[in-house]
């Protein structure tokens, strides 16, 4: 069965440092994978994606992530988080299950950015 | 485009009682999903529609659940009778992409409470 672990539920960070959000995925094919950001009290908003190509994804917020099939992980990065990034962060893969697509969150990561 | 629109953003109701959560999708967009949000178990995929036709329910819960789409525009999740298990936030999305690419839109949800 697909899957997606974070490792991290939550992550502190100090504001202008740089932040990692490790994601890895089980798969045994081709897979699309997704980040979304989730603000208090609102819906999921997509960050970034990779469908194919190149491997090192930029998205919304100077957010990047790279994929890397051999380790199958997708992680998040930020060269200097903002207070304003505290949110929580969701890895997606969608993979075929079933005989239909479907899209697999983990289990997210706070990303609490302190002065 | 005023995104995906979900109504009401919080229900409290008491146990027994019916609910009724409506989503209305972005116009143009094949595919409307619901989601269930909890601290226990994260985002879970209740049920997806394709052009107004269910295709996966498999996460639906129990039969109290239901799910309908009479129209492109608007989606109505049912809970009946309600249990306070049923407290979390539900979410629907909506995707315009081939569900292989699942770039999916969230509304901001609805927080239910059955007390």
């Amino acid at each position: 069965a697909q899957s997606v672990t974070q490792l991290d539920s939550q992550v502190p960070v100090f504001e202008e440092a740089p932040v990692e959000l490790r994601c890895n995925y089980s798969s045994s094919v081709s897979v699309y994978l997704f980040w979304y950001v989730q603000y208090p009290n609102q819906g999921l908003q997509l960050l970034l994606k990779y469908l194919s190509g190149s491997t090192l994804v930029k998205g919304i917020n100077g957010f990047e992530a790279e994929f890397n099939k051999s380790q199958t992980s997708f992680h998040l990065r930020k060269p200097s988080v903002h207070i304003s990034d505290t949110a929580e962060y969701f890895c997606a893969v969608s993979a075929l299950m079933d005989s239909s697509y479907k899209l697999i969150f983990g289990s997210g990561t706070r990303l609490l950015v302190r002065p | 485009d005023a995104g995906v629109i979900q109504s009401p953003r919080h229900e409290v109701t008491e146990m027994g009682q019916e609910v009724t959560l409506r989503c209305k999708p972005i116009s143009g967009h094949d595919y409307l999903f619901w989601y269930r949000q909890t601290m226990m178990r994260g985002l879970e995929l209740l049920i997806y529609f394709n052009n107004n036709v269910p295709i996966d329910d498999s996460g639906m819960p129990e039969d109290r659940f239901s799910a309908k789409m009479p129209n492109a525009s608007f989606s109505t999740l049912k809970i009946q009778p309600s249990e306070p298990r049923d407290s979390a936030v539900y979410f629907c999305a909506s995707s315009p992409e081939s569900l292989a690419k699942n770039i999916q839109y969230f509304g901001a949800g609805t927080r239910l409470s059955v007390l």
